[in-house]
């Protein structure tokens, strides 16, 4: 069965600093894959996705980046955190080609505090 | 632009007292109709994918019905555990990408 994996769970950062956070698929080769960010609680807003290694499509302009070093592997950075930066990062992944109807399915997600 | 639209925001139950959530859409061409059900602190979990107007989904307490303009999230004789946010979400026929609603902050007291 397939699983994702998403870390730190949990950290607290100061404005200015960089940001790494990591997320892993199992048990499915070729998925597309999601960054999410939900405030307060709420809606999800989507970040970026991509298709395949090294393409990302990015949704908001911002101050995140993505990159996709390898097929399963997604990470979302930034040079210099912001204060707007907090929040709760989902990762998320599905099978098949973009416009296909399959289930996305999240990992347990990152909260990130910006101080 | 897909849109999104969840009501109540919040809703608070009795055990045992059955109700509905609403999720009102907008979309060009409707792929699929999606319902989460989120913990606090926690991601998202998968409930029910509807595809086509008329279509309906059970599990345990909770259906799920579909039609062209909006879908339903019935709660029967809901427990302490039903307690969550629910989400609904939308994908269009020509992008895998979901939009959300804001959810529904489902409270159930013993």
């Amino acid at each position: 069965s397939q699983t994702i994996h998403q870390w730190p769970a949990t950290l607290v950062q100061p404005v200015g600093s960089p940001l790494s956070l990591e997320c892993t698929v199992e048990g499915t080769s070729n998925p597309n894959l999601y960054w999410y960010r939900q405030a307060a609680g709420r809606g999800l807003q989507l970040l970026f996705y991509s298709v395949g290694i090294g393409q990302i499509s990015s949704e908001v302009p911002q101050n995140l980046s993505a990159s996709r070093p390898q097929d399963r592997q997604f990470i979302l950075s930034s040079k210099k955190l912001l204060l707007s930066d907090s929040g709760f990062y989902l990762c998320a992944w599905n099978n098949g080609v973009l416009d296909s109807g399959n289930t996305i399915y999240f990992g347990e997600g990152s909260w990130l505090t910006v101080v | 632009e897909d849109q999104v639209t969840q009501s109540p925001e919040a809703l608070r139950l009795q055990e045992g007292e059955s109700s509905s959530l609403n999720c009102s859409y907008t979309v060009s061409g409707l792929r699929g109709l999606f319902w989460y059900r989120q913990d606090p602190g926690k991601g998202p979990e998968f409930l029910f994918t509807l595809y086509s107007a008329g279509e309906e989904k059970e599990k345990e307490r909770l259906k799920a019905t579909l039609t062209k303009k909006e879908s339903f999230l019935h709660i029967t004789a809901p427990k302490p555990e039903d307690s969550a946010t629910y989400l609904c979400a939308v994908q269009a026929i020509w992008g895998g990408k979901l939009t959300f609603g804001q959810g529904t902050i489902l409270t159930v007291h013993p």
